[in-house]
């Protein structure tokens, strides 16, 4: 059985870089037909897509973020991480790690880390 | 990006009654809509996959219907493990997209 969970710091200061990492166990990031994907949620917001990556190093991410996502693959650890620059309070939310599959029907998410608290402030 | 509206934002209901959620898209997503069921606390968990294709172990009380811009989650018996708020995702066109949620409390 997958199971997926996320690691790194609660809180980042307003203008540095959160950086989030999702260690994939049961499974590995290199099975082909999954995407290996970043999601938040924020009372604000609701739940955001933030991009996806492929083990080859693929990826795909949401425009709303601009170029402020970095979505990286170590297939040899099997995990995949996310970096965001340039943090602001309106950044502060629940981050999740998601698998999404080919095999069920395209862009659904299947499986779920537990999530993770990232505070942005001073 | 395609916007998700559901309706109602939430809804009392009893243990037993049969409680329908609407989600509506703002373009057509064919057959690429998604529920997810989350509870406080918790990840939000895959119910219904591609309109109507229940997510294995999810009891056959759930069910899903719709097509183009207009879907409904169904819930034929609400059990009171059933309390929590729901979710539409549509997964036709990138980003990707979530309704607000419906939050469904006991009455």
């Amino acid at each position: 059985q997958v199971h997926l969970q996320e690691s790194g710091p609660g809180l980042v200061k307003p203008s540095e870089t959160l950086s989030l990492t999702c260690t994939v166990s049961g499974g590995s990031v290199s099975s082909g037909g999954f995407y290996w994907s970043w999601i938040r949620q924020s009372p604000g917001k609701g739940l955001e897509w933030i991009g996806y990556i492929y083990y080859t190093g693929n990826t795909n991410n949401n425009p709303s973020l601009k170029s402020r996502v970095t979505i990286s693959v170590d297939t040899s650890k099997n995990e995949f991480s996310l970096k965001m620059d340039s943090v602001t309070a309106a950044d502060t939310a629940v981050y999740y790690c998601a698998r999404m599959g080919q095999h069920l029907v395209r862009g659904c998410f299947d499986i779920w880390g537990q999530g993770t608290l990232v505070t942005v402030s001073s | 990006d395609i916007q998700m509206t559901q309706s109602p934002s939430s809804l009392s209901a009893s243990v037993g009654d049969r409680i329908t959620i609407t989600c509506r898209a703002s373009q057509s997503v064919s057959s690429y809509l998604n529920w997810y069921q989350q509870k406080p606390g918790k990840a939000p968990k895959l119910l219904i996959y591609g309109v109507s294709s229940l997510q294995s172990g999810v009891p056959s009380r759930f069910s899903g219907s719709g097509s183009g811009t207009d879907f409904t989650l169904t819930i034929s018996s609400l059990q009171p493990e059933d309390f929590a708020t729901y979710y539409c995702q549509q997964s036709y066109s990138p980003p990707w997209t979530f309704g607000q949620g419906t939050k469904v409390e006991i009455k």
